[in-house]
């Protein structure tokens, strides 16, 4: 089974800097998908970026993006320009053709934005 | 407007009894999942379906139901066996195929929070 490790459980960043959230994945399938999930206080899960990965290009959604090293089973999130409403927890997710359909989830990193 | 909705928001149960969690979508969407979220840990599958009047277990399947009577509809029944059922509830949903949504990607709903009195 894939595993999907978050090592920052919490973090935190001023407004309108920069940071970058860790996710590492252990899989041994070669094609698969990559996802970050926002869970703000609502607690409304929302899609911020996804990565497929037989493509090399990072993705990019805005203010957010990702940095996928592939042979290092890395994917991490950027977020620039912090803003207020980024205060969330962040889950990294993996699906692979094997996982049943179903996202397998890191615990998630609860990122705090300070004015 | 197209989405996922989960009702109730809040839910209270009783030791003993048997609630059922709605999550109706209208996306059109083939397959439905329910996941469980617990403090401080990721989300838990608890049972998915790709097709109507199919389902198949996920990790955490013990003293749960479901059943898969319509594309729209995927309730999840929390039974008196699960033994510590108190926790957040997400519904999602997934086109298979075709259509503009990716086929990757799952979409949720805004949950429910069951709570064991």
């Amino acid at each position: 089974a894939q595993t999907v490790t978050q090592s920052q459980p919490e973090m935190s960043v001023q407004e309108a800097e920069t940071v970058t959230l860790s996710c590492t994945y252990d899989t041994s399938e070669n094609n698969y998908y990559l996802f970050w999930y926002k869970q703000p206080p609502s607690r409304q899960m929302i899609l911020v970026i996804r990565q497929e990965a037989y493509k090399q290009q990072n993705a990019t959604e805005n203010r957010f993006s990702v940095n996928f090293q592939k042979a290092a089973k890395s994917f991490s999130l950027k977020i620039s320009d912090s803003q207020l409403g980024d205060t969330a927890m962040y889950f990294c997710a993996f699906l692979g053709p094997n996982s049943g359909y179903a996202l397998n989830f890191g615990k998630g990193t609860s990122l705090l934005v300070t004015p | 407007d197209g989405g996922i909705t989960q009702s109730p928001k809040y839910l209270f149960r009783k030791e003993g009894q048997n609630v059922t969690l709605s999550c109706e979508q209208n996306l059109n969407h083939d397959a439905m999942y329910w996941y469980r979220q617990d403090p401080g840990q990721g989300l838990r599958l608890i049972y998915y379906s790709q097709i109507v009047n199919d389902f198949q277990k996920g990790d955490i399947a013990e003293g749960y139901s479901v059943s898969r009577e319509k594309k729209e509809s995927f309730p999840l029944t929390v039974t008196s066996a699960q033994k510590n059922p108190t926790a957040f509830y997400l519904c999602a949903s997934k086109a298979l195929a075709g259509g503009t949504t990716f086929t990757d990607t799952q979409y949720f709903g805004p949950g429910t929070r069951l709570t064991v009195l």
